[in-house]
C-alpha cells in the first residue's frame, strides 16, 4: 500500500513569504503528526490531527498552523517566514488512539529553505 | 527538562560488531511506549521496533532488541551483527499514554559502521 506522501519535496522562499506544505497519511490512518527537523534541535513535535482536529500542539508560536481534511490529509502553514524556520518538515501518519504501539509511519519529508 | 537523552551524539564501530546505543528517558506516567527509530541520509524515519511499559519481555526484531530496564529508565537498542547498511542516525522516542499521548524523539546517535 501507498505509505505516506508529502508535498512538496523541496522548496525556497524568502523571509517574509508563507508556505503550505501537505501530507497525505496511509489509507486508513486518521491521525497526522508534524515534525520540524533542524541539526540544531533535532525533532521537535508541532501538531497532530486526529479526525479533523488538533488533539496535540507543541511549542511553536502562532505563525506555524495546520489542519486535516475529512480524507485525513493534512496540511500546515507557516506565515512570515523567518530564516530559522528552514528546517525538514516531516509528516507521520498512524492509526491514531486506542492502539498500544501506535507506530507512527513517516514521509520523505519537505525541505524548506528560508532566504 | 528533557524527556529523552542520548548521550551518544556519534560512535563509530566496526562492521559485524554489535553495538549498543543508549537511551534514557523520563517519565511519571505510569503507561507509556519507546520507539527507536532509523534516519537514513535520505531523510526518510524507519520505524525499528518498540517497548510497552507493561511487556515483561524486552521486544526484538530481527537484528534490533531493546534492552528495556524500567527501574533505570533506559532503553538502549542493540544491533547485532552491525551492516554497512545501519549507518545512519537513531532516534529515541517516547509516547506517554495518560499525559497527552504525543511522541517526542531524543536528539539522535550518528552511527557508523567501518568496512
Amino acid at each position: 500500500k501507498a505509505g505516506v506522501t508529502q508535498t512538496p519535496r523541496y522548496l525556497i522562499k524568502t523571509r517574509g513569504q508563507q508556505v503550505t506544505l501537505s501530507c497525505s497519511p496511509i489509507s486508513g490512518h486518521r491521525s497526522v503528526s508534524w515534525y520540524q527537523q533542524t541539526p540544531g534541535q533535532g525533532l521537535q513535535f508541532l501538531f497532530e490531527y486526529f479526525s479533523e482536529t488538533q488533539r496535540n500542539k507543541g511549542n511553536f508560536p502562532g505563525r506555524f498552523s495546520g489542519r486535516q481534511f475529512s480524507n485525513s490529509r493534512s496540511e500546515m502553514n507557516v506565515s512570515t517566514l523567518e530564516l530559522g524556520d528552514s528546517a525538514l518538515y516531516l509528516c507521520a501518519s498512524s492509526l491514531g488512539r486506542g492502539s498500544g504501539a501506535n507506530v507512527l509511519t513517516f514521509g520523505a519529508g519537505s525541505r524548506l529553505t528560508v532566504l | 527538562a528533557q524527556k529523552i537523552t542520548q548521550t551518544q551524539p556519534g560512535m563509530f564501530v566496526q562492521e559485524k560488531e554489535a553495538v549498543t546505543l543508549d537511551c534514557t528517558y523520563d517519565t511519571s506516567d505510569p503507561s507509556y511506549g519507546l520507539f527507536w527509530y532509523k534516519q537514513p541520509s535520505s531523510g526518510e524515519m524507519i520505524f525499528l521496533i518498540y517497548q510497552g511499559s507493561y511487556d515483561q519481555q524486552n521486544a526484538t526484531e530481527g537484528r534490533y532488541s531493546l534492552n528495556f530496564q524500567k527501574a533505570r529508565k533506559s532503553a538502549n537498542l542493540v544491533i547485532s551483527a552491525s551492516q554497512l547498511g545501519d549507518s545512519a542516525m537513531y532516534f529515541c522516542a517516547m509516547r506517554e499514554r495518560e499525559r497527552d499521548d504525543k511522541i517526542i524523539f531524543g536528539k539522535g546517535t550518528r552511527l557508523h559502521i567501518l568496512p
